[in-house]
């Protein structure tokens, strides 16, 4: 079985503070992708990333970076500089070889950047 | 490229009514759709898979004769809440991948469906 666990609920920061949300996962699987979305308050799901499981190289896209560690098996998003415009839902996933093309996702952490 | 669109975008209908949502893939072809459901302040939980051309696979727990599935072309699935209820009020997004993207889902805006 599949877990992603994202065990912030919710988070506030002040603008320019940077933020890390964390992510946690569980798989059997030796082939597996690790994902990021956005969700805003309009509802559509914004892709961010998608890693694989042999490519534990950080990732940086602008204010965005990424920490891929599989020996804690974690996932971590770190927003640097935050803006209000980062306020959404974020929701980091898995999909397994073996999950049939499911996707597995966590919880969601609701960011809120206060002005 | 890989858009997935979803009509309507809101619906509000009333108790005992039956409502379609379409999901259509733009410019790929979808060989596999999946429908989730999301409740306020709730992840995403998936209801069923479905591929082209044959029956949709339901999530232990989703009712089958409720959520009807239809996926008729590779660009095209349809769910029908039939006789919705107040209960039945929730988001609801699609989600599609293609045969040369099998392990990302490209996701549609989704429907805010509401019963009154």
């Amino acid at each position: 079985a599949q877990k992603v666990t994202q065990a912030q609920t919710e988070i506030s920061v002040v603008e320019k503070e940077d933020v890390t949300l964390d992510c946690v996962y569980e798989t059997r699987d030796t082939t597996y992708y690790l994902f990021w979305y956005k969700q805003p308050p309009s509802g559509e799901l914004v892709f961010l990333i998608r890693r694989n499981s042999f490519d534990e190289q950080n990732e940086i896209s602008g204010r965005y970076s990424w920490n891929f560690q599989k020996s804690t098996s974690s996932f971590n998003f770190t927003i640097t500089a935050s803006q209000v415009v980062d306020s959404a839902v974020y929701f980091c996933a898995l999909w397994g070889c073996t999950s049939y093309g499911k996707l597995t996702f966590g919880q969601g952490t609701i960011l809120t950047v206060h002005p | 490229g890989a858009v997935v669109s979803q009509h309507p975008s809101r619906v509000i209908c009333k108790s005992g009514t039956s409502v379609k949502i379409e999901c259509r893939s733009l410019d790929f072809q979808a060989t596999t759709m999946f429908w989730y459901r999301q409740f306020p302040k709730q992840s995403l939980m998936l209801m069923a898979t479905s591929n082209e051309g044959s029956k949709a696979t339901y999530e232990q727990g989703v009712e089958k004769d409720k959520f009807l599935i239809n996926h008729a072309s590779l660009t095209l699935s349809t769910l029908t809440v039939t006789s919705a209820h107040p209960e039945d009020s929730s988001f609801y997004i699609c989600s599609a991948t293609g045969p040369s993207s099998y392990n990302e889902q490209f996701f549609g805006p989704g429907t805010r469906l509401t019963v009154l």
